[in-house]
């Protein structure tokens, strides 16, 4: 059964940072693309980050680009987001993702965790 | 980059009817690269359809996708107690790379 469990979020201030982990079971982690995903809280997904399989291609928004950075470890099957300079819009569940397609990137997201809630505020 | 806008933001339906949603992207989208999910309150989203019209595995076939270039629809052809939820276009596979995600549509019991 593939599972995605994310960590790491909590309160923060602005300007601070968090390092978010998702752990990764049931599937060869090291052959899929993964994904960040925030949704503010009673608002839509916003799309965060995504990493090819490998670590080659690495993809931001805009509304993240410099400031947070995506990473993964296939030895330990996780998958990383570290975020600083942290805004209070930054506030949201963080989901990680799963592409659904193996070793191909920006595809739909087959599998979510179940998310974890970052606060930014004072 | 490409805009998603859903239409409409709500739809109140009774379950047995038919709900039609709508997709519009603000350029073409490349190959049907459009899917739709759904989400219930305090649940992850759910992969419902890929490549504009394929439904993911295990999807119920009362949903149902089709459209192509700027325009999408997503139907549930009969609505069950469990279908009342928030429903999100996506894109991908854009140049440059981006996925973008719609604003939703909830469907809610009339």
């Amino acid at each position: 059964e593939v599972q995605l469990v994310e960590s790491g979020g909590g309160l923060v201030k602005p300007g601070g940072s968090l390092r978010l982990s998702c752990a990764a079971s049931g599937f060869t982690f090291s052959s899929y693309s993964m994904n960040w995903v925030r949704q503010a809280p009673g608002k839509g997904l916003e799309w965060v980050s995504s990493i090819s399989s490998s670590s080659s291609y690495i993809y931001y928004a805009d509304s993240v680009k410099g400031r947070f950075t995506i990473s993964r470890d296939n030895a330990k099957n996780s998958l990383y987001l570290q975020m600083n300079s942290l805004r209070a819009e930054d506030t949201a569940v963080y989901y990680c993702a799963r592409d659904s397609v193996r070793y191909q990137l920006l595809y739909p997201f087959d599998y979510w965790g179940q998310g974890t809630l970052v606060t930014v505020s004072s | 980059e490409i805009v998603l806008t859903q239409s409409p933001g709500t739809l109140s339906l009774s379950p047995g009817e038919r709900a039609t949603l709508s997709c519009r992207a603000s350029q073409s989208v490349s190959s049907s690269y459009l899917a739709w999910y759904q989400q219930k309150p305090g649940q992850a989203p759910r992969l419902l359809i890929y490549g504009a019209s394929s439904r993911a595995t295990g999807i119920p076939d009362r949903f149902s996708g089709s459209g192509s270039g700027t325009d999408f629809t997503l139907t549930i052809s009969r609505l069950e107690p469990e279908d009342f939820a928030v429903y999100y276009c996506q894109q991908y596979g854009s140049s440059p790379p981006r996925i973008t995600f719609g604003g939703g549509t909830k469907v809610e019991i009339k």
